[in-house]
């Protein structure tokens, strides 16, 4: 059974730094890119950040770019995103998310329970 | 950017009911959209991808069609555990997006 469980949220202050991690298991995670979408309460869901199955790419969305790092250790089935000046905005319900497709980058078919950062003074 | 638009935002519709949501690429995505559905509380779930193929274990109530630019939604036969919001998601290039989302309520 595919098993996404996140961890590391919690609540820091503007300009602050959050590393959060997702331990993977019931699949090859060596063979599976990754990818980590977030919620804003009550809104919507948003794209984050991609990296590879052998971590050698890695893709982020605007909004993040040059502020979150996503890494990956395949040896430890963990999947990482730290985040660095936080702002109010970057408040959400952030998802660890699996690659539906071996060595691609397509749709997602199993996402963790999430784990909760909140920005706030 | 491509950006995906849904519609409608919200639906009301009894049980049984045929229900079709609609999402449209500001560009063409050829066929790479999947649709998700997600209950108050809970993680998506993947119902279809490729535009058209239905996710392993997902009741065959739920389709997906179109290609381009349009794509729809559809349950054939309303039931309430359907009650969520549904999620489209284009793939076509590495900067992912979703829809807005549409909030089906049963009446």
């Amino acid at each position: 059974e595919v098993q996404l469980v996140e961890s590391g949220g919690g609540l820091v202050q503007p300009g602050g730094s959050l590393r959060l991690s997702c331990s993977a298991s019931g699949f090859t995670f060596s063979s599976y890119a990754m990818h980590w979408v977030r919620q804003a309460p009550g809104k919507g869901l948003k794209y984050v950040s991609t990296i590879s199955s052998t971590g050698g790419a890695t893709y982020y969305a605007d909004s993040v770019k040059g502020r979150f790092t996503i890494s990956r250790d395949n040896s430890k089935n963990t999947l990482n995103l730290q985040m660095t000046s936080l702002r109010l905005e970057d408040t959400a319900m952030y998802y660890c998310v699996k690659d539906h497709w071996s060595g691609s980058f397509r749709d997602f078919d199993y996402w963790g329970q999430g784990t909760l950062v909140t920005v706030s003074s | 950017d491509i950006e995906m638009t849904q519609s409608p935002y919200t639906l009301s519709a009894s049980v049984g009911d045929r229900v079709t949501i609609t999402c449209r690429a500001s560009q063409s995505i050829s066929s790479w959209l999947a649709w998700y559905q997600q209950k108050p509380g809970k993680a998506p779930k993947l119902l279809i991808y490729k535009a058209s193929s239905l996710e392993s274990g997902v009741p065959s109530r739920f389709s997906g069609s179109g290609s381009g630019t349009d794509f729809t939604l559809t349950i054939s036969s309303l039931q309430p555990d359907d009650s969520a919001t549904y999620y489209c998601q284009q793939y076509n290039s590495y900067m992912f997006t979703f829809g807005q989302g549409t909030k089906l309520e049963i009446k």
